[in-house]
């Protein structure tokens, strides 16, 4: 399954809201998760099942979509919020990622 | 607190082979599926790896597929990853991760912080 990303870059300022779409080559549900990876660090799930937030995740990021169509949001972008993320398909083996989006200040 | 360890990882010839291992420790490692994900120089994501918790069974991306071995050791809540017959486009940062079930069809969760293959002569 491919998973399709955009943009591959942005440049916001910090309270604006940010938005990333990732497009699944066929149905995946809601099986995707989305990962914020800061520089020099491992992914972190942020994301699972498209919409729900993991804990200690701040109420700021949220995605939503299900089938092939996916939107990963930042409602007012924090300095902290630098990072590249990712989407991320499990509905089938092997997992695939977008090719992630840089989020810049 | 989960914490994965991994290691092992350096440079290597092509052709050549490593072992890299993962350490796991604040959850109950045999209770988990573990997976494999690697990060190319131009840091895209590519999963290359599962095993059950029970490490009966295996998953194989067709790029690693009779080249890399995946066993686990559960009395020493340990992951091992054999690459063998490495190419250059085997270079990447190797990451390590925590399942969410006893079943590798499950999502994953926790990674570790990755350590770096490079494959060079």
């Amino acid at each position: 399954i491919q998973m399709t990303q955009s943009p591959s870059s942005l440049s916001a300022s910090v309270g604006d809201k940010v938005t990333i779409t990732c497009q699944a080559s066929q149905d995946i549900d809601v099986y995707l998760n989305w990962f914020q990876q800061k520089p020099g660090k491992a992914p972190k799930l942020l994301i699972y099942d498209a919409s729900n937030l993991e804990t200690g995740v701040p109420s700021r990021f949220s995605g939503r979509g299900s089938g092939t169509d996916f939107i990963f949001t930042i409602s007012s972008l924090q300095p902290e919020d630098i990072a590249t993320y990712y989407c991320q398909q499990y509905e089938d083996l092997p997992r695939t990622f977008g090719h992630g989006t840089k989020v810049e200040i | 607190e989960v914490q994965l360890v991994e290691s092992g990882g350096g440079l290597v010839q092509p052709g050549g082979s490593v072992r890299l291992s993962c350490s796991a420790s604040g959850f109950s490692f045999s209770s988990f599926a573990m997976h494999w994900v690697r990060q190319t120089p131009g840091k895209r994501l590519e999963y290359i790896s599962a095993i059950s918790r029970a490490g009966d069974s295996t998953f194989y991306a067709d790029s690693v597929k009779g080249r890399f071995t995946l066993t686990r050791d559960n009395s020493k809540n340990t992951l091992y990853l054999q690459l063998s017959s490495l190419r250059a486009d085997d270079t990447a940062i190797y990451y390590c991760v925590k399942g969410l079930s006893g079943s590798y069809y499950a999502s994953f969760d926790y990674w570790g912080q990755g350590t770096l293959v490079t494959v060079s002569s």
